[in-house]
């Protein structure tokens, strides 16, 4: 099993270019997570999905959108790249039957707008 | 609200030496869950440990060990004789039970660096 992967693992975009940040895992989890983590903040939360269908706004979820293509894969949209949104970024996927559940995290995407 | 405050930014260590990571969280969840993950160079976190609120007894693991103390709101972890290995950065997270669409959202402290020098 590969567990979650990420693609890619470091980008540089401009200010305004677009990208997508895909996300797949290959347990079976029903909830998967985008976080991005900031020198001194920890982890934020930019958006989940409970289940296949389903997508919620975490902590910080301006300037980013999401899509659960299906139960495998959630990936995370940058529509207009902001300097602010330099940051890594990490997938992360659980069990959905509580609160139990530690979270699987992928290796990571280091974005860098300029 | 939750909250978790990991109040050591950084700690620095010599190898053999035992640390205590502070963990310290805010809840009015009567039932909980807290994690702590690992974080190393290389980047990718990695689950150590979760404790759920109604069991306190103290987890020993090897040379890594877990204090939870629902008195005082705190799970503390303790690394004995510390190795290079254990250079890492370590988050502290507090989840709730579930909520509405059958996921959860755990909380996640700042972090601690625990930089170990041979």
């Amino acid at each position: 099993n590969a567990g979650v992967t990420q693609t890619p693992k470091f980008q540089v975009l401009k200010t305004g270019q677009s990208m997508t940040l895909q996300c797949a895992q290959d347990m079976n989890h029903n909830s998967m997570y985008w976080y991005r983590q900031d020198p001194g903040m920890g982890l934020r939360l930019i958006y989940y999905s409970a289940s296949e269908g389903t997508t919620d706004k975490g902590e910080v979820p301006n300037g980013y959108n999401v899509s659960r293509l299906n139960k495998r894969e959630f990936s995370l949209r940058l529509e207009s790249a902001a300097p602010s949104q330099t940051s890594v970024y990490f997938c992360a996927s659980s069990e959905a039957s509580g609160g139990h559940n530690e979270q699987f995290f992928g290796p990571g995407t280091r974005l860098t707008v300029l | 609200a939750q909250k978790v405050t990991q109040a050591q930014t950084e700690i620095s260590v010599v190898e053999k030496e035992d640390v205590t990571l502070d963990c310290v969280y805010e809840t009015r969840d009567t039932t909980y869950y807290l994690f702590w993950y690992k974080q190393p160079p290389s980047g990718e976190l990695v689950f150590l440990i979760r404790r759920n609120s109604f069991d306190e007894q103290n987890e020993i693991s090897g040379r890594y060990s877990w204090n939870f103390q629902k008195s005082t709101s705190s799970f503390n972890f303790t690394i004995t004789a510390s190795q290079v290995v254990d250079s890492a950065v370590y988050f502290c997270a507090l989840s709730p039970p579930t909520i509405a669409g059958g996921s959860y959202i755990p909380t996640f402290g700042r972090g601690t660096s625990l930089i170990v020098h041979p």
